[in-house]
């Protein structure tokens, strides 16, 4: 069965550290993306980072990458050099082949409140 | 710019009332989503279209209603038979491509009371 699973339902981390959040996946199919979001306390999501089943590296984009074990089935995002502003919940989500037969429609695990401490 | 637009952010209703929630993309999107939010919880799928006059319901859509009559809108009725509809809810948008990521509006916060 499809499913999302985020451990940490909340962690701190001092300012211009870096922190890990983790997120294991289920899928069978070996075609799949994984995609984490930013939650603020305003509400909206915003889209940061994209790793596909296939891609040969991990993914980066700025200060957020993912640490992707294929064979341990986990995604997890690092955010490096950590600032007030990154305080929110964090989502990690998946599309596998059944979901993108199914509308492309994201699963999405609990996610995980990150505090940042000044 | 573009983006999704809900509207409106706030929305109180009396139980036993349904109501609509609005949901307008200008990203030339051909899918659209509607996701429920409860504290401490992910999001959950309602309903999603791909095409106009088109959609199917998602993992949640008891007591929900949708339509896509236009290709930038999607408009989510809650029922009177949905039995817990305070929520946050969630629309999105994307293309039809394995990674492309949903956009998402910044959502209608629903009380019920």
């Amino acid at each position: 069965a499809q499913k999302i699973t985020q451990t940490q339902p909340g962690m701190f981390v001092q300012e211009k550290e870096a922190v890990t959040l983790d997120c294991t996946y289920d899928t069978s199919d070996p075609s799949y993306g994984l995609f984490w979001y930013k939650q603020p306390s305003s509400g909206e999501m915003i889209f940061l980072i994209y790793q596909g089943s296939y891609d040969q590296q991990n993914a980066t984009e700025g200060r957020y990458s993912l640490n992707f074990q294929k064979a341990r089935k986990s995604a997890n995002l690092v955010i490096s050099a950590s600032q007030l502003g990154d305080s929110a919940m964090y989502f990690c989500a998946m599309r596998d082949e059944k979901g993108y037969n199914q509308g492309g429609k994201l699963i999405f695990g609990q996610g995980t409140e990150l505090s940042v401490k000044p | 710019d573009g983006g999704i637009t809900q509207s409106p952010k706030y929305l109180f209703r009396k139980e036993g009332q349904n109501v609509t929630l609005s949901c307008e993309q200008n990203l030339n999107h051909d899918a659209m989503y509607w996701y429920r939010q409860d504290p401490g919880q992910g999001l959950r799928l309602i309903y999603y279209s791909q095409i106009v006059n088109d959609f199917q319901k998602g993992d949640i859509a008891e007591g929900y209603s949708v339509s896509r009559e236009k290709k930038e809108s999607f408009p989510l009725t809650v029922t009177s038979a949905q039995k817990n509809p305070t929520a946050f809810y969630l629309c999105a948008s994307s293309f039809p491509r394995r990674n492309s990521p949903l956009h998402f509006g910044n959502g209608t916060r629903l009380t019920v009371t």
